[in-house]
C-alpha cells in the first residue's frame, strides 16, 4: 500500500533555531497536506501542497512530486511551535494516509 | 474563516455504552470523513461519506460503527458498544468538491476515553 514516512521522529530545538522536517512517500503524489498537532491534540491545517513551494509566516513547505518528498521548514522557532507535525497524502478513494509524525519540542 | 467544529471536546464513557460524536462540517462542503488517532500513534482513516452514503471505510470501521448526516449541517459517528480499545482522538474532516479539490479541513477532535 501507499507508504508515508517522516523524519526525524523527534526533534529538540532551542528557541530561535531553524529546522527542516521531511516527508517521503512511496509513489507519485497528487495531494499532500501538512498538519500541526498542538499539545492539546488539535490537528491544524498548515499547508495543502501537491507541488511547489508555499510560505505562511515562519513556516514554508516544498513538495517535489517527481522525487517523492516534501519538506516543512520552521524558521526562528518559538515554543508555540512545539507539537507533532504530520504529513498526509491522498490515496485512492480520497482518504488521507498519514505519516508517523515528527515530534518537535522547542525549548525556551 | 469557516471551520469544522466537533462536540464534545472530551467524552468519558463506560465500556459497552453507546456514544455519538458530533461534527458540523464547513457549510458548502459535500465530502465528509472520520479519522481516529490512538494516543501516541498516527492518524488513521475510518470512513468517508458522500451523497448520504458511505463511499469508503477502513478495516477499523466494523459493525460497531455507523455514520449519519441527520440534517443539513451535522455529521455524526456512532459507536454502538464501546470497547477499551476505542479510546482515541476522533477527528472529523470535510472538503469541497471545488478547487483545491482534495484539501481536507479537520475539526479540533473529540477525545474519547472508555473506562
Amino acid at each position: 500500500g501507499i507508504q508515508v514516512e517522516q523524519s526525524p521522529p523527534d526533534l529538540i530545538l532551542q528557541e530561535g533555531a531553524n529546522s527542516t522536517l521531511r516527508c517521503n512517500f512511496s509513489d507519485s503524489v497528487n495531494n499532500l497536506q501538512w498538519f500541526h498537532q498542538n499539545p492539546w491534540g488539535q490537528l491544524i491545517n498548515l499547508f495543502y501542497i501537491p507541488s511547489g513551494t508555499k510560505q505562511n509566516g515562519r513556516l514554508s513547505a516544498t513538495t517535489v512530486a517527481t522525487e517523492r518528498y516534501s519538506l516543512l521548514y520552521i524558521s526562528s522557532s518559538q515554543t508555540t511551535d512545539s507539537g507533532v507535525y504530520f504529513c498526509a497524502r491522498r490515496t485512492a478513494g480520497n482518504k488521507l494516509t498519514f505519516g508517523g509524525g515528527t515530534r518537535v519540542l522547542v525549548k525556551p | 474563516e469557516p471551520e469544522v467544529t466537533q462536540t464534545p471536546s472530551h467524552q468519558v464513557t463506560q465500556m459497552g455504552q453507546e456514544v455519538i460524536l458530533r461534527c458540523v462540517p464547513i457549510s458548502n462542503h459535500l465530502y465528509f470523513y472520520w479519522y481516529r488517532q490512538i494516543l501516541g500513534q498516527k492518524v488513521e482513516f475510518l470512513v468517508s461519506f458522500y451523497n448520504n452514503e458511505i463511499s469508503e471505510k477502513s478495516e477499523i470501521f466494523d459493525d460497531q460503527f455507523s455514520v449519519e448526516r441527520p440534517d443539513g449541517s451535522n455529521f455524526t459517528l456512532k459507536i454502538r458498544s464501546t470497547k477499551l480499545e476505542d479510546s482515541a482522538m476522533y477527528f472529523c474532516a470535510s472538503r469541497t468538491p471545488g478547487r483545491p479539490a482534495y484539501e481536507q479541513y479537520f475539526g479540533p477532535g473529540t477525545r474519547l476515553t472508555v473506562t
